[in-house]
Formats: C-alpha cells, structure tokens, sequence
C-alpha cells in the first residue's frame, strides 16, 4: 500500500514564526501536492511538485514555500506564520501529469497559529 | 475553468435505508471523476474513480457512482447505510489532459450523517 508520511500531526506556533511541514511518501510518485482544508471551502491547492527540484504555485500560495530536493520527500514552509494560516494540511502524491490515478493523502497536519 | 459542486452540506439518512451524495461538476472535455471520504481528524481515502466505460462504478466499503454525462453528475451512492459510513465525502474531478497545471479539484464536502 502507498503510504504518505506528515511528520506532525498537531503544532501550535506563534506568529511570526518559521513553520515546516514535511511529507514523505514511499512508492516513488513524480507527483506530491500540499492542500489546506477549511470548512466550508474544501481542499484547497498551495503547491504541487511533478518532479524534483521542480514545482508549481496552486490556487493560493501567497505565504508559502515549497521545497523537493528529493523524489520521496516535500516540504511546505511558512515563513512567517499569521493567525489566518491556522488550518489542516493534507499532503498527497500521485503517479505522472499524465497518468489518471487517484491522489494519496496523509493524515494531516493541524496547525494553530497563536 | 473547471470546477466540482457538491450542493448538499450535509445529508441525513437512517441505517438501512438508501445513500445518495450529489456532485455535478464543470470541465472541458471528458472529465476524470473522484470520490474520497474523509474520517474526523483523518487523511482522505480513496472510494472510486471514473475515467471511462461503464457509467456505474463500483468502490470501496459498498460504495458506488454513476457517471452522467447529459447531466454532468457524479452522484455517490449506497443500497444500505451503516452507522459507520459516516463521514465527510469529497468529489473531485480532473481533465484528462496532461500537462504540469492538471490538478485535481475538490468540492467543498459533505457531510453524510447516518442515525441508528
């Protein structure tokens, strides 16, 4: 079975913080993503990443970074948290752009910012 | 721009009887269609996916949903409820286009709320 690895699953912060999320996945998928979900708004796309070193901005990246120095792990980082980044993280990989294959998420990081 | 609506927040339903979760959607060309469930505090799960053929497709745990084309659907369904299929279901729907910028798109979810 695929497996997708969220390092935390619980962090509180503080602003003004440097926050990262780390996402590792064991079945050699070119794609990984990082989506935040919120009620009432879904799953909404930060960034994704089809390959190493290789990445492209979602729907709402403003105030985030990503970062994929190899295939299985990647990173998302806030580089200074604010209250409204307050949310859950779920990261997710799949097979290649081209392949029609389902996403594969992890459990999720909560994140509350103080 | 493509885009999934799950109309219904929540729905309501007694164990036993029958389960119906709405999706209509909006992509050009023939969409790839999906649906997750997602446990409180949990990832999302995987249930079924169409990408072409039988317009009924068959999933995880019972599930199953069909496709219509005509009315751009891609309604969940179950012949029999549990208590334990309740949860938060999310449809989601992608282009069959490759390409760096095809992504996935969620519905805002809805809750399935099943009552002994």
């Amino acid at each position: 079975d695929v497996k997708v690895t969220q390092s935390s699953r619980y962090l509180v912060k503080r602003t003004g913080e440097k926050v990262f999320l780390e996402c590792v996945q064991d079945m050699d998928h070119e794609n990984m993503f990082w989506y935040r979900q919120d009620p009432g708004l879904g799953l909404r796309l930060i960034y994704f990443s089809y390959d190493v070193k290789m990445k492209e901005k979602g729907d709402i990246p403003e105030g985030y970074s990503v970062s994929r120095e190899k295939k299985e792990r990647f990173s998302l980082i806030l580089e200074s948290a604010s209250t409204n980044q307050t949310s859950m993280y779920l990261c997710a990989s799949s097979l290649g752009q081209n392949h029609p294959g389902e996403l594969f998420f992890g459990e999720g990081s909560r994140l509350t910012v103080l | 721009a493509q885009s999934v609506a799950q109309p219904e927040d929540q729905v309501n339903v007694a164990e036993g009887n029958p389960l119906t979760v709405k999706c209509t959607y909006s992509v050009s060309g023939n969409p790839y269609l999906f649906w997750y469930v997602q446990y409180p505090n949990r990832g999302l799960q995987f249930l079924l996916k169409y990408i072409t053929g039988d317009n009924l497709v068959k999933g995880s745990y019972g599930f199953e949903a069909e496709f219509n084309k005509s009315q751009t659907s891609f309604h969940l369904k179950k012949p029999s409820a549990l208590v334990s299929d309740s949860a938060l279901y999310f449809c989601a729907v992608r282009t069959p286009y490759g390409g760096a910028t095809n992504k996935l798109i969620f519905g805002t979810g809805t809750l399935l709320a099943v009552q002994p």
